[in-house]
């Protein structure tokens, strides 16, 4: 069965150094949702790309996040500096963007910044 | 801007007894998403609600949208212990292919 696959599971870092991230999505899937939700809450969305182009990223905290997907396929997110509250689970989901526009997350990333 | 509730926020149950959670949102959709989030894992897909009146069931979970009154049920039948979980909903925004998710619904069910 196809699925959305992160690396790394498990980050810990030390505040103001720079973290990355990264997703596959399920395959013809042209939609990529980067998403960060904080614990006790529900996702946020951070950034949506459609192929390569980015569609939404009105919540990406832009001085010090980014967000890739080069050949529209892989995607990484990069935090630099990485501050205290920072510490979430980093999602990562993809879609068809067809009528149902069921979206397949993937395991996440759990990121601890010390 | 879309703002999506669910209630009750916390809900503690006794094996075999039935309860709903609502999701209530705020502006026009018809397509509403429930996912099932176990501690420390990613998001599970449960239902994919796309019209109003649309009903789908799996097992003890029945999810049901009512697009006029823009709420969605989760109903949960003779619960059992496996169904401790948080759930979510999430509401598209419509044209942007954007998710809005509710604040979800820690489910404990106890023996």
């Amino acid at each position: 069965e196809a699925e959305v696959a992160q690396s790394p599971r498990y980050k810990i870092t030390e505040k103001s150094q720079a973290v990355a991230f990264w997703c596959d999505p399920i395959s013809g899937h042209a939609t990529l949702y980067w998403y960060r939700q904080i614990l006790g809450q529900g996702p946020e969305l951070l950034v949506q790309f459609q192929d390569e182009s980015v569609v939404d990223d009105s919540q990406l905290p832009k001085d010090r996040f980014s967000a890739e997907r080069l050949k529209g396929v892989d995607s990484t997110l990069k935090i630099q500096p990485a501050e205290l509250g920072d510490s979430a689970m980093y999602l990562c989901a993809s879609s068809l963007r067809d009528f149902d526009n069921e979206q397949f997350f993937g395991p996440g990333t759990r990121l601890t910044v010390l | 801007e879309l703002k999506v509730e669910q209630n009750p926020l916390f809900l503690s149950m006794q094996e075999g007894k039935n309860y709903t959670i609502y999701c209530n949102y705020s502006t026009t959709s018809d397509r509403l998403y429930w996912y099932r989030q176990d501690p420390g894992k990613s998001l599970e897909s449960l239902f994919v609600l796309l019209s109003n009146g649309a009903v789908k069931q799996e097992g003890r979970l029945m999810a049901s949208l009512d697009t006029k009154a823009r709420l969605s049920t989760l109903h949960i039948t003779a619960a059992v212990h496996d169904l401790s979980a948080t759930y979510f909903c999430a509401v598209d925004t419509s044209g942007t292919y954007k998710y809005i998710f509710g604040t979800g619904t820690r489910l404990k069910v106890l023996a």
